[in-house]
């Protein structure tokens, strides 16, 4: 039973690209969040999203970041016009119920 | 709002030494309660978690927490620390009112001596 997947582990884009995040959930996951974690710090919750709707994006900068989770396929975290201030570890989660499980994350430095 | 305090953001213990890393929370409603750990460059593993049933719950690699009422706490516990428990260790609360998103501490860094 694979757990939740993630790719790429480690993107590196240059300042105003755009960077996409995959997450695939557990088999029989519904539900996906995403989270931003910088160095030294805790993780910060993003967004939370079932197939085809965004139910809380509270954590979400209002600009530049988007995300979904299509029918089919994985959920994407997007990020547009990369600054450095956005070089964080972005980690999925995948739940049923009320336990959430983690991918390994996807490493994003921007130069 | 639900929030959560680790008390120390390194505890340093000697291997065979006994592991105590500290949390407490706070939750309007009955919490749900998580220890999470990080291996450098990994994501989070769930260790154990509290659910309503029983208030001492054992996880994986021997560690175990009390959920505490009384004192809002969720303490985690492991007997004997082993080199291999050095880790980055969240604990975590959520309920029921946002779809069970949790609350994360910033995270207390066990380092273990040999």
């Amino acid at each position: 039973n694979a757990g939740v997947m993630q790719n790429p582990r480690h993107l590196v884009r240059r300042r105003g690209q755009e960077a996409r995040l995959r997450c695939s959930p557990m088999k029989g996951h519904s539900h996906v969040y995403w989270y931003r974690q910088l160095p030294e710090e805790g993780l910060k919750f993003m967004v939370y999203l079932q197939k085809e709707n965004i139910i809380d994006e509270s954590g979400m900068p209002k600009e530049r970041f988007s995300a979904e989770f299509p029918k089919e396929g994985p959920s994407i975290l997007r990020i547009q016009q990369v600054v450095r201030g956005d070089s964080a570890a972005y980690f999925c989660a995948s739940s049923l119920e009320n336990t959430q499980y983690f991918g390994p994350g996807t490493r994003l430095t921007v130069l | 709002a639900q929030s959560v305090t680790q008390l120390g953001s390194h505890v340093s213990v000697s291997e065979g030494a006994l592991v105590l890393l500290r949390c407490n929370y706070s939750s309007s409603v009955p919490p749900y309660l998580f220890w999470y750990v990080q291996y450098p460059n990994q994501g989070l593993q769930l260790l154990l978690k509290y659910t309503s049933a029983a208030t001492l719950v054992k996880g994986i690699n021997g560690f175990e927490a009390e959920f505490k009422k009384s004192e809002t706490s969720f303490h985690l516990t492991k007997p004997s620390a082993h080199m291999s428990d050095a880790a980055e260790y969240f604990c975590a609360v959520s309920d029921d009112r946002r779809g069970y998103i949790p609350t994360f501490g910033r995270g207390t860094s066990l380092i273990v001596h040999p």
